[in-house]
């Protein structure tokens, strides 16, 4: 069955340092990749998607992922953090294949700045 | 940027009610999900829909639940006989179309059983 996981619950990191968020995924074929951001209270908003292609995607707010198919993982970086970068962050992956997909979330990784 | 619309952003209602959550997908878009958050926990799928019909539906979307299209652009979210269990935040998503796939969610409805 499909899977996503999120290893870290929490990450606490100070401003200005880099960040890594890990997911890794259990799914038959390259899937579609998807890194979410939920700020308390609010929507998801989508940060970066790997469909093909390069393995390095950039997304918004200065983030970037990279697929790494050997380890069935699409970790989320940012060189430096800022205080408006805490929040939750979700991966998702879909199924390939068109328009039509449902997504498998991860249980969320909450960053936490310290000033 | 396209942007999908739901309404209520927030709906508090008593056990065993109806409630009935809205959404503006995406013009000319095919499919339309349904998605709900509850509160720390991950986000489930409930419930495809394409072209007036469901398409695929996850075993959390039983017989209390229904999709409709009533107006040919909004869709609809019953719940026909509210449980506290569905107290969650509600998101309908677009899932986007070539060459641009991608989903786009709106910005929630956040239900609270009491």
């Amino acid at each position: 069955a499909q899977s996503v996981t999120q290893p870290d619950i929490h990450i606490t990191v100070s401003e200005g340092a880099s960040l890594e968020l890990r997911c890794n995924y259990s799914y038959g074929a390259t899937p579609y990749l998807f890194w979410y951001v939920q700020s308390p209270g609010q929507g998801l908003q989508l940060l970066l998607k790997y469909f093909s292609g390069d393995t390095l995607v950039q997304g918004i707010k200065g983030f970037e992922a990279e697929f790494k198919r050997s380890q069935s993982s699409f970790n989320l970086r940012k060189p430096s953090v800022h205080w408006s970068d805490a929040a939750e962050y979700f991966c998702a992956v879909g199924a390939p294949g068109g328009s039509n997909y449902q997504l498998i979330w991860g249980a969320g990784t909450k960053l936490i700045i310290k000033p | 940027e396209p942007e999908v619309t739901q309404t209520p952003s927030h709906q508090v209602t008593q056990m065993g009610q109806e409630v009935i959550l809205r959404c503006v997908p995406i013009s000319n878009h095919l499919y339309f999900y349904w998605y709900r958050q509850i509160l720390g926990q991950k986000v489930e799928f409930l419930v495809s829909f394409y072209n007036n019909e469901i398409s695929e539906k996850s075993e959390i979307f039983d017989d209390q639940f229904s999709v409709e299209r009533p107006d040919g652009s909004n869709f609809t979210l019953k719940i026909r006989s509210t449980k506290l269990e569905d107290s969650a935040m509600y998101f309908c998503a677009n899932p986007g179309q070539a060459p641009n796939y991608g989903y786009t969610f709106g910005s929630g409805t956040r239900l609270t059983v009491v």
